[in-house]
């Protein structure tokens, strides 16, 4: 059984550097197709996809937000870190992982399945 | 920026089938994802690569593309369908990323 679960501060406060861990069980990052994304999506908003990491260690990033978000990943623990520099209110939202999963076909493409697992999410507000 | 558009909202009787449309420019190229986020609930996945039904997913969830547009069906709606709705899919004009849809709320009358 596939299962997520974030963890991290409740409250931060502006300027702040965010940290958000993703731990994970029933499949590995290291096993090839297996991919981690982190979305977040603001009070009555929709959602907002953040960053993925793949099982070859490549990482992608919604290229507004850039160059304040970096993510990792530790395998031998089933984690993956997100972290957000000078976080501002805007950034107050409910933050989740979810497992992307990737399948390689015949002709050695990479297929997208989508985003099949995710975690409960957990809630983050920034204030002074 | 690439923007995958929906419907603000769909309004369908018991029984009756709502469609859901979300528009975007490389969705001849890419493919479109479902996922359906009850209230206060983590999202699920509906639909994946336009049209095929994950595991434990009802057969009354349909998917279907036709050129910018694609298409998320639910036949036969129930109580319980009642939810937000959100399409994604990737842009891959520039740096590679995931977009999701601007969010479709369905109610059940």
């Amino acid at each position: 059984q596939v299962t997520l679960r974030e963890s991290g501060p409740a409250l931060v406060k502006p300027t702040q550097t965010l940290t958000l861990t993703c731990t994970f069980s029933g499949f590995s990052l290291s096993t090839s197709g297996m991919c981690v994304s982190w979305i977040r999506q603001p009070p009555g908003k929709a959602l907002e996809w953040l960053a993925l990491i793949d099982w070859d260690d490549d990482k992608y990033y919604n290229t507004s937000l850039k160059t304040r978000l970096t993510i990792s990943k530790d395998t031998s623990k089933n984690q993956v870190v997100l972290t957000m520099t000078n976080m501002d209110p805007v950034d107050t939202a409910t933050y989740y992982c979810a497992r992307t999963l990737f399948e390689q076909q015949l002709d050695r493409t990479w297929v997208d399945y989508g985003m099949d697992v995710w975690g409960p999410g957990t809630t983050v507000t920034v204030s002074s | 920026s690439y923007e995958l558009t929906q419907p603000p909202s769909v309004s369908v009787s018991p029984g009756q089938t709502a469609r859901i449309t979300c528009s975007g420019d490389a969705l001849p190229k890419q493919y479109a994802y479902w996922y359906q986020q009850k209230a206060g609930q983590a999202p699920v996945l509906v639909i994946s690569k336009d049209s095929e039904r994950p595991s434990g997913i009802p057969e009354r969830f349909s998917g279907s593309s036709s050129g910018t547009t694609v298409t998320l069906t639910i036949s036969g709606v129930q109580a319980e369908d009642e939810a937000d709705y959100y399409c994604q899919s990737a842009d891959s004009s520039g740096t590679y990323q995931y977009v999701f849809g601007t969010g479709t709320k369905v109610t059940v009358l």
